[in-house]
């Protein structure tokens, strides 16, 4: 079965950077898009962005261009999520989510990574 | 950026009862709207995509409806496991966005 394994929770301070990770398992890889979301505590999920597995191209929403990088490993079956410059309001539950089949619908979610950003 | 407006904010009812959950987009969004259950302390689940397409292992008594502006969550009788958070999402094109969500409690 389909399975997205994210890494552990992190504690950062203010400017440092995070990378998450998830990886995947149970379908071919390069087959589907992944994208990010986070949640907030207590907020509606944010989009973050997006990557094609098959050739590494990606979007990112406008509120995270040029803090965010989405890249993957295909041999690991991996993609990784870095964001920089982290400040207080970034402290939420990252998701990674694999697209369902029709684009942009996340069928598949791993199980979330709790970023906390404090000083 | 087209925004998602989601009514009510909570919904209390008891099982056995029927939930009506709105959506309204604040532009045109066709049929691209997807609706996701999200239970504490879990990742949001996939319900609906496209409007009205119950996704695999989605029982019968969730359906979705609407397009253009204005969409519909039916749960045409509430079980124990469905007292969660509902949000929509659309997905015509970037960026994507979700609703602020409603939150269905029991009463």
């Amino acid at each position: 079965q389909v399975q997205l394994v994210q890494s552990g929770a992190e504690v950062k301070k203010p400017g440092a950077s995070v990378k998450v990770s998830c990886k995947t398992s149970g379908y071919t890889f390069t087959s589907y898009a992944m994208h990010w979301v986070r949640q907030a505590p207590g907020q509606r999920p944010e989009w973050m962005g997006w990557i094609n597995a098959a050739n590494g191209n990606t979007e990112y929403s406008q509120k995270f261009q040029g803090r965010v990088t989405i890249i993957r490993d295909t041999s690991a079956s991996t993609t990784y999520m870095e964001l920089s410059s982290l400040t207080s309001e970034d402290t939420a539950v990252y998701y990674c989510a694999r697209e369902y089949g029709s684009g942009s619908v996340f069928g598949y979610w791993g199980q979330g990574t709790l970023v906390t950003v404090s000083s | 950026e087209i925004v998602l407006t989601q009514s009510p904010a909570t919904l209390s009812l008891s099982p056995g009862e029927r939930a009506t959950l709105s959506c309204r987009a604040s532009q045109s969004v066709g049929n691209y709207l997807v609706w996701y259950q999200q239970r504490p302390g879990q990742a949001p689940r996939l319900l609906i995509y496209d409007a009205f397409n119950r996704a695999t292992g989605i029982p019968a008594r969730f359906s979705g409806s609407g397009s253009g502006t204005d969409f519909t969550l039916t749960i045409s009788s509430l079980e124990p496991g469905d007292f969660a958070v509902y949000y929509c999402q659309k997905r015509d094109k970037w960026p994507l966005t979700f609703g602020g969500g409603t939150k269905v409690e029991i009463k």
